[in-house]
């Protein structure tokens, strides 16, 4: 089964960063692009953000490009998910997705 | 691509056939439209993807068609359990991808 393990996310203060992680095991992880989405509490689902199965192409939502930045491990089979200058509207559940699941994701809050 | 779904909320009883409409902005290439599910307190989960093709798992009375800018996920026969937010989703042109607002469904 595939599976998609989300951590790293925490608290933390406007204007800080963090780095959130996607484990991912089942499936044939370097051939598959991964995507990160968000959810704010009571709101729809967000796309942010793509990485292609090599690694070296990555794009995002306007409203954190220039901000967020994308990374992968293929020898690990993980992403990262770079978040900067971060601001009260980017405190959401962040959900990595791929192969057709989702993990459960990990919260982001910014206060 | 903006993604806008109707309705936005839909109250049935059991055993009876959901409509959930997509429409998409411009045409979606290749009709690269998925439909998740996320029931509350719950990760989404992904249904349908290229418009018309069921994830693994998922019950045939789940069904997806459209192409174009206009698609559909029609349930057949719903159930208590089928009570969630459904949203499509595209991933036809190059990113942004983007997702619709997403239609309540009420059993």
């Amino acid at each position: 089964d595939v599976q998609l393990l989300e951590s790293g996310g925490l608290l933390v203060q406007p204007g800080g960063s963090l780095r959130l992680s996607c484990a991912a095991s089942g499936f044939m992880f370097t051939s598959y692009a991964i995507n990160w989405v968000r959810q704010a509490p009571g709101k729809g689902l967000e796309w942010i953000s793509l990485i292609n199965d090599k690694g070296d192409a990555s794009f995002y939502a306007d409203s954190v490009r220039g901000r967020f930045t994308m990374s992968r491990d293929n020898s690990l089979n993980t992403v990262h998910l770079h978040l900067n200058s971060l601001r009260a509207e980017d405190t959401a559940l962040y959900y990595c997705q791929t192969a057709g699941a989702w993990g459960r994701g990990t919260m982001v809050t910014v206060s | 691509i903006l993604l806008t779904q109707s309705p936005d909320t839909l109250s049935l009883s059991p055993g009876e056939r959901a409509t959930l409409s997509c429409r998409a902005s411009q045409k979606v290439d290749n009709n690269f439209v998925a439909w998740h599910q996320q029931r509350p307190g719950q990760p989404p989960r992904l249904l349908v993807a290229g418009a018309s093709r069921r994830a693994t798992g998922i019950p045939d009375r789940f069904r997806g068609s459209g192409s174009g800018t206009d698609f559909l996920l029609t349930i057949s026969g719903v159930e208590p359990e089928d009570s969630a937010v459904y949203y499509c989703f595209q991933y036809g042109s190059a990113p942004p991808h983007t997702f619709g607002p997403g239609t309540r469904l009420e059993i």
